[in-house]
């Protein structure tokens, strides 16, 4: 079973804020995603990656930059944040045939 | 642009009911197609996948079939249980990518 963990869990911030919600996976996955979640939106993709040092854009990548440092650590950065990037983060992994693992995701809260 | 559509946003049942929620993609070709359920305070989990036309998938008593004649994925189950009360989502993904798009999900609500 793929193990993915997200931190912070929780997190509240102003706004013009800085935030990096992390991401780890430790099944040797090549592929890790983050997506947000919206009432109304379902899951939307924000950035994802094929391996350590590679980035792609999603569907909902504007104010959102993504890093991902190794093969298990992937991390999204709000570099100013607004209340509508409040919302709940989720990061997941796949070995490939689109089969993702998803974390138990990230409340984030833009005052 | 691939999407997928789910008809409904929330199904309200009471145990031992028959349920279909409705999910229709828009792609070209043959995508893959899942059904994903997320409970309460957790992350979405992978229920079932179908590649081809006419393949099943199938997955703790829920199924669905590829109908690329319909473009649908319709999920089904014949008896549902109170624990069955989750978000249900509709996605497509390619292999030539790994990219996924999920639909709106489904909110699942049932009464003992």
């Amino acid at each position: 079973e793929a193990a993915v963990t997200q931190s912070p869990r929780n997190k509240v911030t102003v706004t013009g804020g800085n935030v990096t919600l992390s991401c780890r996976q430790t099944n040797s996955h090549n592929y890790m995603y983050w997506y947000r979640q919206d009432t109304g939106h379902g899951l939307r993709l924000i950035h994802y990656s094929y391996g350590a040092g590679n980035l792609q854009i999603g569907d909902v990548p504007d104010g959102y930059k993504a890093t991902r440092t190794t093969q298990e650590d992937f991390f999204l950065l709000l570099e100013l944040a607004s209340p509508s990037q409040t919302s709940l983060y989720f990061c997941a992994s796949s070995e490939g045939k689109n089969t993702l693992y998803f974390g138990e995701g990230s409340r984030l809260i833009v005052v | 642009g691939d999407s997928v559509t789910q008809t409904e946003g929330q199904v309200a049942l009471s145990e031992e009911d028959f349920l279909t929620i409705h999910c229709n993609y828009s792609a070209s070709g043959y995508p893959a197609l899942f059904w994903y359920v997320q409970y309460p305070g957790e992350g979405p989990q992978f229920l079932f996948r179908a590649s081809r036309d006419k393949e099943k998938g199938s997955s703790r008593g829920f199924e669905a079939t590829y109908d690329k004649g319909t473009t649908s994925f319709h999920l089904r189950k014949a008896s549902v249980q109170e624990s069955d009360s989750a978000v249900y989502y509709c996605a497509l993904g390619r292999n030539s990518n790994n990219r996924i798009f999920f639909g709106d999900g489904t909110q699942l609500v049932v009464k003992p």
